[in-house]
């Protein structure tokens, strides 16, 4: 059973555009949530995180927003680059000491 | 910082073979995960230590996979009789273990091939 949940599988955008990339949970014990970035033959590696006590977390281009309620986030990355092309994860785990769950993940192109 | 290093970067083992695999933590991190990334599952939770101690090994095929971390710069993921489906990238990470840092510093990993 998948405990994380990300959609699209894949999603094209062009350059300059805002990309929005989903991400679901079910158990509502998990507290911390990472996204990390995977550049094709490369490892993961993180890129923003929040945690169950806030609703938004930014940094830079890219926002997290979480709707707690509705076990949601999403990550906004605004003027889309090029660059930013990549597989990006989101994950989940019971607390930061806790091994992390991940969805399986959302591969994004970014077209000049 | 070297980064978590993970060797050998690739093995190619025959059906039935044993292959083992080795992790170096980033000095000072308390806990290290193992985790396996393949196109069909995704990123799946092998097993983690925390101080070297065995926590939770919930994700491993109990058959013949074992995972050790006999000291605090090393630890080992053994394959024994490997099969087709093993083929794999296997990814070590460490994390400081701190309270409210829950970030994984991945390995470049070990990419497994069974024929």
């Amino acid at each position: 059973q998948q405990q994380v949940r990300q959609s699209p599988q894949s999603l094209t955008v062009w350059e300059g555009e805002t990309t929005i990339l989903n991400c679901s949970y079910e158990d509502s014990t998990f507290d911390y949530f990472p996204w990390y970035r995977q550049f094709p033959g490369k490892s993961p590696a993180l890129l923003i995180a929040i945690s169950l006590v806030s609703n938004k977390k930014e940094d830079g281009r890219f926002t997290i927003f979480f709707n707690k309620r509705e076990k949601k986030l999403s990550l906004h990355i605004t003027d889309s680059q090029p660059g930013d092309s990549a597989t990006y994860f989101c994950a989940a785990s019971v607390d930061s000491g806790t091994y992390q769950r991940f969805g399986t993940g959302t591969k994004l192109q970014v077209v000049p | 910082n070297a980064g978590v290093i993970q060797t050998p970067r690739h093995k190619v083992t025959g059906k039935g073979q044993e292959a083992t695999l080795w992790c170096e933590p980033i000095s000072g991190h308390s806990a290290v995960f193992w985790y396996r990334q393949t196109i069909v599952q995704g990123l799946e939770f092998l097993t983690y230590f925390r101080n070297q101690a065995p926590i939770d090994d919930s994700g491993m095929p109990k058959e013949r996979f074992s995972a050790q971390m006999p000291n605090q710069s090393h630890s080992t993921l053994k394959i024994q009789s490997t099969q087709p489906q093993d083929s794999a990238v296997y990814l070590c990470a460490s994390s400081p273990g701190l309270v409210n840092t829950g970030q994984l510093y991945f390995g470049e990993g070990s990419k497994l091939t069974v024929l």
